[in-house]
Formats: C-alpha cells, sequence, structure tokens
C-alpha cells in the first residue's frame, strides 16, 4: 500500500538556520505529494503542493520538490523564524484516489 | 479561516454524557473526514464520506457515531467515552477525483473526564 515516512522529530534550530526535512514515499502510481503545516492549537494547513515528477511546491519561503528517482519530496527553507515553529505533515494522494496518506509528522522549533 | 468550520473549538464532557462535534464547509467539496489527533501518535483517520455516504469507518468504537446530512455538514456524535478518547478531532473536506488535498478545520479540543 502507500506510505509516507518522515524524519523523526523533534527538530530544534536557531533563528535564520537552514531547515530540511526529509519525506520518502511509496506509492504504486503517480501520487500527488503535499506538505501540511500544523501550528500550536489549530488544524493543518496546506502549506505547498506538487502534482508531478520535478515540480517545485513553494510558499512562505518554504519549498519541495517532487523527486520520482528518489521518491522523495523534502521541506526546505533557507532561513528559519520563530514563527515557523510547527508540526509538519507530509502527504500523498493517489491520483483519482480519496484518501490522502500523511506521514507521522515532524515538530519543529525554531529558538530566537 | 479556512472554510471548514469546527464547533465547539473546546469541550469538556463526563464519561456519562452524550455530545456531539460539528463540521461545516462553504467550499463545495463533496467528501467530509473525520480525523483523532492523540498526542505522540500518528494521524487516525476515523470515518470518510463521500456524496453523504459513508464510505470509510476505520474500526473506530460505536461510541462514536457519525452523521452527514448533507454535503456541507458533518456531525460526530459521542457517547459513554473513556479518557483514552480525549484528543483533538479535525474535520476536513475535499473535492473527489482532485489533487487539490483536503482542507481542514481548526479542530475541537475534547477532554474526557
Amino acid at each position: 500500500g502507500n506510505s509516507v515516512t518522515q524524519m523523526e522529530g523533534p527538530v530544534t534550530l536557531s533563528e535564520e538556520a537552514f531547515l530540511t526535512i526529509n519525506c520518502t514515499y511509496t506509492a504504486t502510481g503517480y501520487p500527488s505529494l503535499f506538505w501540511y503545516v500544523q501550528y500550536p492549537g489549530e488544524g493543518l494547513q496546506l502549506l505547498l503542493k506538487a502534482t508531478k515528477a520535478d515540480d517545485k511546491g513553494s510558499n512562505k519561503g518554504f519549498e519541495a520538490t517532487y523527486r520520482k528517482e528518489t521518491t522523495s519530496f523534502h521541506l526546505e527553507k533557507g532561513s528559519v523564524q520563530v514563527s515557523d515553529s510547527a508540526v509538519y505533515f507530509c502527504a500523498l494522494i493517489e491520483k483519482g484516489a480519496q484518501k490522502l496518506v500523511f506521514g507521522q509528522g515532524t515538530r519543529l522549533t525554531i529558538n530566537p | 479561516e479556512t472554510g471548514v468550520t469546527q464547533t465547539p473549538r473546546h469541550l469538556v464532557m463526563g464519561m456519562t454524557n452524550k455530545k456531539s462535534l460539528k463540521c461545516e464547509q462553504h467550499l463545495g467539496h463533496n467528501a467530509m473526514y473525520w480525523y483523532k489527533q492523540s498526542a505522540k501518535k500518528p494521524l487516525e483517520l476515523m470515518f470518510v464520506y463521500s456524496l453523504e455516504e459513508r464510505v470509510e469507518n476505520n474500526s473506530v468504537p460505536s461510541r462514536f457515531s457519525p452523521e452527514c446530512p448533507n454535503s456541507s455538514h458533518l456531525f460526530l456524535h459521542l457517547h459513554t467515552l473513556q479518557p483514552e478518547d480525549s484528543a483533538l478531532y479535525l474535520c476536513a473536506s475535499s473535492r473527489s477525483g482532485t489533487d487539490y488535498g483536503y482542507t481542514f478545520g481548526s479542530g475541537t479540543r475534547l477532554t474526557v473526564v
């Protein structure tokens, strides 16, 4: 079946550091890939997405590139801020399918 | 505001109480979902409704009873819950057959005492 694996958290960085959160997936077809973010006390919000190989999703300074050859969709940001502290979820959905498959989430804490 | 509204935001209930969680979406979506999020556990998909019909029930105990009267509204009826049911309950909606992903509400923080 389909699955998503994220790097274990928690991740703690200093402000202005470079961020990478790894995400790899297993899928039978060619899924669409997503990153969701959950700020404290809130639900999940879509951060960015990519729908086909080599697509790059970007939003709020975050980027992720759909790499079919390595089945990866790593999240990156060049300079993190305290306000980026949240839990980040990688997810996939197969074309035409209904169910969004989530990774386990990675908690990110940014210290000033 | 995401377009998916959940009420109440917080709920404390006794183990013998009956309460309901409500979810409403104004996005024109035709599928709705209930998730449970417990501390230090992965997101758990509980129920899936597509075109107002339940299409998935992931071995959820019968003390949780979903209801989807129309494509804009989803309820989760709760009765005789246990303390381990305390969690954040998230509602989401989507448009079937697209790859836009889900839109989530802010959740209801449930505490069972």
